[in-house]
Order: C-alpha cells, then sequence, then structure tokens
C-alpha cells in the first residue's frame, strides 16, 4: 500500500470518550502533520513531526495529544473533546521538515463530537 | 506575512470548456506552490508541485503556472468533464518555512 493512510474514516464521540486518529504513511518521509478543516475556514496546522520529534505545536488546546512512535506512524489522541471540535481532520507527510517538498495528504477522518 | 488568494470562491461552467482557476500571494519570495484537489468530504489530493524556478508543470489535462514577480498562479483545466467538479486548493511554501493556503476554489462541471 502507498501514501498516506488515515483510520477511521469516520469517528463520532462523545464529549466523555477518548479516541485516538491513526496516520501510516509508507513513502519514506521524514516529516508528519496534522490539520484541522473546519466548515468554512481555511486549513489549520496543528502539529508538525520531523524526525519523530515534535517541531511545532501551533496553539492547540492539550485535549489533542499527539504521538509519533516511529516516521511512519503518527496518533491522535482526543478526550474530553467540545462540540466545536468536530472537523475532518487531514494527516498529511514531507520528505522532510522544513523544506520545499510537497505534502501528501490522507484522505481524513471526520469526526463529530456529541 | 504571506497572504494567499483565490479567486472566484465559486465557478459553474458547461462540460468541454478551458477553465482558469487563479491564485495570488502577496510575498514573491516562496519556495514552492502546490495545487490540490479536495472532494466534498475527504482529504486533499495533489495535483501539481511548482518549484520556485519553475514557470509551469503539466499533468494531463492540467496546467499550472507560476509567476512570482507578480504573485501569481494559474491551473488551467482543459475540456472540463463533470469529474472535475471539486474545490481547488492553492498552498504556498515561503520564506518562514510556513504553508499558507488560500481559501479554495469551488468549481462545478455541469453535464
Amino acid at each position: 500500500e502507498t501514501g498516506v493512510t488515515q483510520t477511521p474514516r469516520h469517528l463520532v464521540m462523545g464529549m466523555t470518550n477518548k479516541k485516538s486518529l491513526k496516520c501510516e504513511q509508507h513513502l519514506g518521509h521524514n516529516a508528519m502533520y496534522w490539520y484541522k478543516q473546519s466548515a468554512k475556514k481555511p486549513l489549520e496546522l496543528m502539529f508538525v513531526y520531523s524526525l519523530e520529534e515534535r517541531v511545532e505545536n501551533n496553539s492547540v488546546p492539550s485535549r489533542f495529544s499527539p504521538e509519533c512512535p516511529n516516521s511512519s506512524h503518527l496518533f491522535l489522541h482526543l478526550h474530553t473533546l467540545q462540540p466545536e471540535d468536530s472537523a475532518l481532520y487531514l494527516c498529511a507527510s514531507s520528505q522532510d521538515h522544513p523544506g520545499p517538498y510537497g505534502y501528501t495528504f490522507g484522505s481524513g477522518t471526520r469526526l463529530t463530537v456529541v | 506575512k504571506q497572504e494567499v488568494t483565490q479567486i472566484p470562491a465559486a465557478l459553474s461552467v458547461p462540460e468541454g470548456e478551458n477553465l482558469v482557476l487563479n491564485c495570488s500571494f502577496t510575498d514573491s519570495a516562496i519556495y514552492n506552490l502546490q495545487w490540490f484537489r479536495q472532494d466534498p468530504g475527504k482529504g486533499l489530493t495533489s495535483l501539481l508541485l511548482i518549484q520556485s524556478s519553475q514557470r509551469e508543470q503539466t499533468s494531463g489535462r492540467l496546467n499550472a503556472s507560476l509567476d512570482k514577480s507578480s504573485g501569481r498562479s494559474t491551473l488551467y483545466i482543459a475540456a472540463s468533464q463533470p469529474g472535475d467538479s471539486a474545490t481547488y486548493l492553492c498552498a504556498v511554501f515561503g520564506r518562514d518555512y510556513q504553508l499558507i493556503w488560500g481559501a479554495g476554489t469551488k468549481l462545478i462541471i455541469k453535464p
């Protein structure tokens, strides 16, 4: 399998639940990203990992917790979310960060918080 | 601070037409510009990546041009088809190593 794979595709969770989003890339890239896309808003960069180390955290609430156990996998752990956190969460990878290499995106996880 | 603007915000044309989507940016000191396609509720598919040293890139019926001095890029779609209906996003990778996104152009191709 090639490219960037995200699971699950859809997730509905209550505000007291704990869940995790998974991202896997088979491109040999060294950098991975989490983006949030809300309705009618531009993509928001949440986290950047380079060589398994977090290099950016763009003022994201602590109820979102990323984890990068190796260069191929990236998780986003969710707990006590709010309804306004409902959005499409996109994972991306790039050859290196920072660098002008272009980005490859996954299909996203559509999250609904009830 | 880099700003990226896409015009028009939405476009509806009959099938078969050639069309142009526009992307403009305020800071010409960029490393590259990337065009993406997004179908409703789905992830982003990379269409074309133009490095700052390049003038254009082509893939099938798509052609993207880059004019850094004027801060513009265009995505040309030839012989449009209903399957081209999607939102098209441009993103600029600039001097501060940030990827700055346009708001997108929603394209509808009518059969």
